[in-house]
């Protein structure tokens, strides 16, 4: 039933190391995005996949890379994870690029 | 620079008490304007949609307004509730032809209700 899942919700981790998170959509959207939320709660996109194609990468380091296997996935994997990268991150969907946003339930990254 | 400020940051008000958010943006050109509800430790859920020609729109006790001309939206909730706790996020999204539909986030307003 849930529309948007994304997996795991609880990551710790060590700094250096690599990690995945996954995201799947069963709204038939053609639009997917990872958006970062900090400590302040302020939610920034990261990437926004149309199609399986790259639409919108924020400067994000090259440490981040998406992957679109279908229209209906878009997960996320992360290589030497740093400090800084402590954060909750949300995925989420949308028919349209200007259209109402459905998000997953968050998936809280802590790199100790 | 494309920019949504929301204010109140934080505000605390009493069960069955009225409140109003505020949300001032500078995004153009301007496409729509939507609030979202975030519970703790859930995604961000939208409340309503408010386009250029529409001025106020209710859902249930939660009214919207929107001055497109000064760049303003409000959020009023009416009789609020415990479960109206929770984080309110103004976005604005740029026309789809000229911006590429990008959306433009507030920081929120952290509204707590209390019994």
């Amino acid at each position: 039933d849930t529309a948007v899942s994304q997996t795991p919700k609880y990551l710790v981790t060590q700094m250096g190391n690599d990690k995945s998170i996954k995201c799947e959509q069963n709204l038939g959207h053609d639009t997917m995005y990872w958006y970062k939320q900090d400590s302040k709660k302020f939610l920034k996109i990261m990437f926004s996949y149309n199609n399986k194609e790259l639409i919108i990468n924020e400067t994000v380091p090259n440490r981040f890379s998406p992957k679109s296997p279908d229209k209906a996935h878009l997960n996320l994997h992360i290589n030497s994870l740093e400090l800084g990268d402590s954060a909750v991150y949300f995925c989420a969907s949308s028919q349209v690029l200007t259209g109402e946003l459905f998000f997953g339930e968050g998936s809280r990254l802590t790199v100790l | 620079k494309n920019q949504v400020e929301q204010s109140p940051q934080s505000l605390i008000i009493l069960e069955g008490k009225n409140c109003t958010l505020q949300c001032n943006y500078t995004v153009s050109p301007f496409s729509n304007l939507r609030w979202y509800k975030q519970d703790t430790g859930r995604g961000p859920v939208s409340l309503t949609i408010m386009t250029f020609s529409e001025n106020t729109k209710s859902n249930g006790r939660y009214t919207a307004t929107l001055d497109a001309d000064t760049k303003q939206s409000s959020l009023h909730i009416t009789a609020s509730q415990l479960s109206d706790s929770a984080s309110y996020i103004c976005v604005v999204s740029a026309d789809r032809g000229s911006t590429l539909g990008r959306l433009y986030f507030g920081r929120g307003t952290q509204l707590t209700v209390w019994p």
